[in-house]
């Protein structure tokens, strides 16, 4: 599995746009992107998968450059609601069951 | 659907002193998993399985035990409660056609004196 480099925290304000980039430069060509979201108290949850251009859902939108090395998840006009640990995942997701790698996240707080 | 549910919520347990974890869906999914959380880590997947009948291992298996004699329900067993084990322990389920997309339960709050 690709190891994945995310930023420990981030801080924003409600109504801004956030922007959480994950580096995975070893990617493998049959490796999938995909993020989940563990609120306090709970398991994680499911956000986004893409594998490469741009891929929007009702929750967020996760842009993929070209060489793949790297994505960034887009959160528009965040809520308090929003503020979670945030984990970057890479993996083959042709091979059966996924043994999902998580890291240490992104702990995102966003504030009045 | 009620989802994957887990029980206990909590649980205290001394040294040495063996108790399984309960774990369900209603999905009808066929992939199952355990993993469990440590204070300000990642989580690790501790057993896994593909279908009724299947498990197999993952990272940090040992003091654990599963079985799956049924779609819905995969039960963790802590055979000799160790300090180590304390931890929250996440129950999880997917579909084969969509693994990478795996249902959480709420978890399962473990201290071990």
């Amino acid at each position: 599995l690709a190891k994945t480099t995310q930023p420990i925290s981030m801080d924003s304000y409600e109504g801004q746009e956030v922007n959480i980039t994950c580096s995975h430069n070893n990617i493998a060509t049959n490796d999938y992107i995909t993020w989940y979201q563990q609120f306090p108290s709970q398991g994680p949850r499911f956000i986004i998968q893409g594998y490469k251009t741009k891929v929007t859902n009702e929750v967020a939108s996760l842009f993929i450059p070209a060489d793949r090395k790297s994505s960034t998840l887009s959160l528009p006009r965040v809520s308090l609601s929003d503020t979670a640990v945030y984990y970057c995942l890479v993996g083959d997701t042709n091979t059966g069951f996924q043994k999902l790698v998580f890291g240490t996240g992104t702990r995102l707080l966003v504030s009045p | 659907n009620a989802g994957v549910t887990q029980t206990p919520k909590f649980q205290v347990l001394k040294t040495g002193q063996s108790m399984t974890l309960q774990c369900a869906q209603d999905m009808n999914h066929e992939y199952m998993s355990w993993y469990r959380q440590d204070p300000g880590m990642g989580l690790r997947l501790i057993h896994y399985s593909v279908g009724a009948g299947i498990t197999d291992q993952g990272e940090v298996p040992n003091g654990y035990n599963v079985s799956r004699s049924t779609t819905e329900d995969f039960p963790l067993r802590l055979l000799s409660a160790a300090p180590s084990q304390t931890s929250v322990y996440f129950c999880a389920s997917s579909y084969a056609s969509r693994a990478y997309e795996q249902y959480f339960g709420p978890g399962t709050r473990l201290t071990v004196t």
